[in-house]
């Protein structure tokens, strides 16, 4: 079946764009996260939603940055004003159920601030 | 918190010789585990996990890892590396009560023909 996939696969912003960064989970999956990863490092958490509802959301690095998923299917990351230092790649992934321990990741979005 | 190390940035191995990819960690109670790899311009794809029972568990692609309770360790191992191998691997650890896992930095296997 069709996996996690995530778009744009790359997206290019100048400095104060804003931009907005999407998620497909794995239908019926229930719970959805997004990382951040930078290069040369692993994966870090930014945010967790179970259905629509946004359970965590301790790993947003400021309040530029927004997450949703109102219909508790796609998500949407959306980042204001973007900074240099918001470059990086951004992970989706999903599991099945809450307490399922395997997450399937998407592709992930390449954002480059220029 | 919950923190993981992987201690080697880069391994290399010749291919046909066995391979290991060392992850420790540190988490409050009962730990989950997972490997993950990660080929270019693509996401991490899930190898193996322990969650409880046996300490060695084997995964994907002829992929094992051994659980090491008092060592709290969680190295990856493969009998015969295969070029085809090559590639970022990530260790994660989350504790038996929350969702959220913590990552490894990576380890860069390279499988040399």
């Amino acid at each position: 079946g069709a996996g996690v996939s995530q778009s744009p696969r790359y997206k290019v912003a100048k400095r104060g764009q804003d931009v907005a960064l999407r998620c497909d989970p794995i239908s019926g999956h229930v719970s959805l996260f997004w990382y951040q990863q930078a290069l040369g490092q692993g994966p870090e958490f930014l945010t967790y939603f179970q259905n629509e509802a946004q359970l965590d959301k301790s790993g947003l690095p400021s309040d530029r940055f927004f997450a949703e998923r109102p219909e508790g299917s796609v998500s949407t990351l959306k980042i204001q004003r973007t900074q240099q230092e918001d470059s990086a790649v951004y992970l989706c992934a999903s599991s099945q159920t809450p307490v399922q321990e395997t997450q399937y990741f998407g592709p992930g979005t390449r954002l480059l601030v220029l | 918190a919950q923190s993981v190390a992987q201690p080697e940035d880069q391994v290399n191995v010749a291919e046909g010789n066995p391979l290991t990819v060392k992850c420790t960690y540190s988490v409050s109670g009962n730990p989950y585990l997972f490997w993950y790899v990660q080929y270019p311009n693509r996401g991490l794809q899930f190898l193996l996990k322990y969650i409880t029972g046996d300490n060695l568990v084997k995964g994907s692609y002829g992929f094992e890892a051994e659980f090491n309770k008092s060592q709290t360790s969680f190295h990856l191992k493969k009998p015969s590396a295969l070029v085809s191998d090559s590639a970022l691997y990530f260790c994660a650890v989350r504790a038996g009560g929350s969702y959220i896992p913590t990552f490894g930095r990576g380890t860069s296997l390279i499988v040399h023909p």
